[in-house]
């Protein structure tokens, strides 16, 4: 079967730090895979998406990036955080018409 | 550019009602996703709706889509307390969201 995995679950970090968000699947080959962010009680704002090895499509111009160094590996990161990259970091992943599948999500909070 | 709009954003219901949420989207699309979010936790899928005219059951929740209005519906029969969450819809168009529905059902 297939799962995701996302870690960390929380991450406390200061502004200016790195940041580095990692989600893998099993059970599936070639997904399309997606980076989220929620802000609180916020919807979902798209943040990257993957539709292959090193094909990364941004949504939002910002201080983020994302890489997918393997079929099954997503990594969202940034060199210096904002206080404004607070929030729930979510990743998912789908092939064909399936529906989204998301990781546990990561909430992040920048002092 | 793509755009998905839900509502009500905030529903407060009593147990036992009905109540219908909207989910308007801008452009052509054949799939449209229903997901379910509780306080605190990640995203369940709760319909998948690939045509138009399409239509989904589960339990007391029903979606159903016209891709004619680019209108999905998502309706709440006799709602119970553990229907309380946030559903979202979502377009297929790499998967753009709705702003969410927070559904509070009261005793």
């Amino acid at each position: 079967s297939q799962t995701i995995h996302q870690w960390p679950a929380t991450l406390v970090q200061p502004v200016g730090s790195p940041l580095s968000l990692e989600c893998t699947v099993e059970g599936t080959s070639n997904p399309n895979l997606y980076w989220y962010r929620q802000a609180a009680g916020r919807g979902l704002q798209l943040l990257f998406y993957s539709v292959g090895i090193g094909q990364i499509s941004s949504e939002v111009p910002q201080n983020l990036s994302a890489s997918r160094p393997q079929d099954r590996q997503f990594i969202l990161s940034s060199k210096k955080l904002l206080l404004s990259d607070s929030g729930f970091y979510l990743c998912a992943w789908t092939t064909g018409n399936q529906p989204q599948h998301f990781g546990d999500g990561t909430r992040l909070s920048i002092l | 550019e793509l755009k998905v709009e839900q509502n009500p954003l905030f529903l407060s219901m009593q147990e036992g009602k009905n109540y219908t949420i909207y989910c308007n989207y801008s452009t052509t699309s054949d799939r449209l996703y229903w997901y379910r979010q509780d306080p605190g936790k990640s995203l369940e899928s709760l319909f998948v709706l690939l045509s138009n005219g399409a239509v989904k059951q589960e339990g007391r929740l029903m979606a159903s889509l016209d891709t004619k209005a680019r209108l999905s519906t998502l309706h709440i029969t006799a709602a119970v307390h553990d229907l309380s969450a946030t559903y979202f819809c979502a377009v297929r168009s790499n998967m753009r969201f709705g702003a969410g529905t927070r559904l509070t059902v009261k005793p």
